[in-house]
């Protein structure tokens, strides 16, 4: 079975600090690894996605992510936190095996940007 | 939006009525997913197809069932809708190959109120 964690349901930074929103997975097999962004009223955009590789993956809208095998983590972040940048972050993992299995999600992180 | 139209975007009903959802895809993706998005549950799979007649059950499958006659179409049924149907729906695809696999692609979702 597969699972993921974010730790903070919600998440304030400043304007110009850095962001760090944290996820840890649990998956018996390699797994694939995203990183999803949703705005009010929208649907889930995709921010990053590990597969295979290099384990610091370079996103959207400056944020990247990196892979921690023996920390079973792969927390995103951002060096300089944007106003625009405040909405509910999701971390999902795959299983790598799992043929038409869907991404299992973690229950998100507001991100809140303080001016 | 890959491709993905969601009917409709708003719909109210009352308990114990039959409701369905559209997704309506444009890409000709073999795998189609439908999630529920709640406070503090971040996204659950309900159902999911890899391809026409071709549907399991996800993680919150029961009061829902699916149809997929057709690639481009995959309905998700409320038999009998409750008030814990409440949520926002949405449906997403994965490409098969390519660039875009393995990531989910959603649409714009469905809120459902059930009073």
């Amino acid at each position: 079975a597969q699972s993921v964690t974010q730790l903070g349901s919600h998440v304030s930074v400043s304007e110009g600090a850095l962001v760090l929103l944290r996820c840890n997975y649990s998956s018996s097999v390699p797994p694939y690894l995203f990183w999803y962004v949703q705005y009010p009223n929208q649907g889930l955009q995709l921010l990053l996605k590990y597969t295979t590789g290099a384990t610091l993956v370079k996103g959207i809208n400056g944020f990247e992510a990196e892979f921690k095998k023996s920390e079973t983590s792969f927390h995103l972040t951002k060096p300089s936190a944007h106003m625009s940048d405040a909405a509910e972050y999701f971390c999902a993992v795959l299983y790598s095996g799992g043929g038409a299995d869907g991404l299992t999600f973690g229950k998100g992180t507001h991100l809140i940007i303080q001016p | 939006d890959a491709g993905i139209t969601q009917s409709p975007r708003h719909k109210v009903t009352e308990t114990g009525t039959p409701v369905t959802l559209r997704c309506h895809q444009t890409e000709n993706h073999r795998y189609m997913y439908w999630y529920r998005q709640d406070p503090g549950h971040g996204l659950r799979l309900i159902h999911y197809s890899y391809g026409v007649k071709d549907t399991d059950k996800g993680e919150v499958s029961d009061g829902y069932s699916v149809s997929r006659s057709k690639t481009e179409d995959f309905l998700l049924t409320l038999e009998s809708a409750t008030s814990s149907q409440t949520s926002v729906y949405f449906c997403a695809i994965r490409p098969d190959r390519g660039r875009g696999h393995p990531s989910l692609h959603f649409g714009n979702g469905t809120r459902l109120t059930v009073t």
